[in-house]
């Protein structure tokens, strides 16, 4: 199975800031990262697909980038509903797998 | 619009069994794959088990091979989960979640609201 490493698990933040959440696959799959957003109760939200490509109605302020095994998803300017826990998966390969999570916390 | 809608679940004792549902509408059911995602209290997510858009491939986790079993009705437009030989380690919230895909990369694009599985004697 393909292991999803995550970093920070949590960082702290405030409105306006940029953030950027990286994600490391344990072997190369190409772009095919995917970034979702989950709030406490909530189901996930998918926000990037493809690495790069922004989701239907996501705000412009989130961003993805990367190939092959290092991601990063970039919020260039915090917003209050923008506080949440942030997931990387990979669907390259069978099982798809998630990262661990990043909370991003005021 | 595009609905999943998980039931189903509730409290069950260790070694017993439960069946999730999960109902769609908004969409043409049988053209796509769904998956069902779980989430233990306070962890991250999981993946559980992928069902193709006819029924004909089925993949599982390997957590619950074996004790699992997915499954999809077409022609009412549900997918259900059957869970045997239940542990703690299965306590969790499930969501049903469909796949698409553009260029290739497939992705959740819709999920459920979520059904807990509380599984304590």
């Amino acid at each position: 199975d393909i292991q999803m490493t995550q970093s920070p698990s949590s960082l702290s933040a405030a409105v306006g800031d940029r953030v950027t959440i990286t994600c490391r696959a344990s072997q190369s799959i190409s772009t095919y990262l995917n970034w979702y957003q989950q709030k406490p109760g909530k189901a996930p939200k998918l926000l990037i697909y493809d690495a790069s490509t922004l989701y239907t109605g996501v705000p412009s302020r989130f961003s993805g980038s990367g190939s092959g095994i290092d991601f990063t998803l970039t919020i260039s300017s915090l917003q209050p509903e923008d506080f949440a826990s942030y997931y990387c998966q990979q669907s390259d390969n069978t099982p798809v797998t998630f990262g661990q999570g990043t909370k991003v916390e005021i | 619009q595009v609905q999943l809608v998980e039931s189903g679940g509730g409290v069950v004792q260790p070694g017993r069994s439960l069946r999730l549902s999960c109902g769609a509408s908004g969409f043409t059911f049988n053209k796509y794959g769904i998956h069902w995602v779980r989430q233990a209290p306070g962890k991250g997510l999981e993946w559980v088990a992928l069902i193709w858009y006819d029924g004909s491939k089925k993949y599982y986790a390997d957590s619950v091979k074996g004790r699992f079993t997915i499954s999809r009705d077409n022609s009412k437009n549900t997918l259900s989960l059957q869970m045997n030989s239940l542990g703690a380690e299965d306590t969790a919230v499930y969501y049903c979640a469909r796949e698409s895909q553009q260029w290739g990369v497939t992705f959740f694009d819709y999920w459920g609201q979520g059904a807990l599985v509380t599984v304590s004697s």
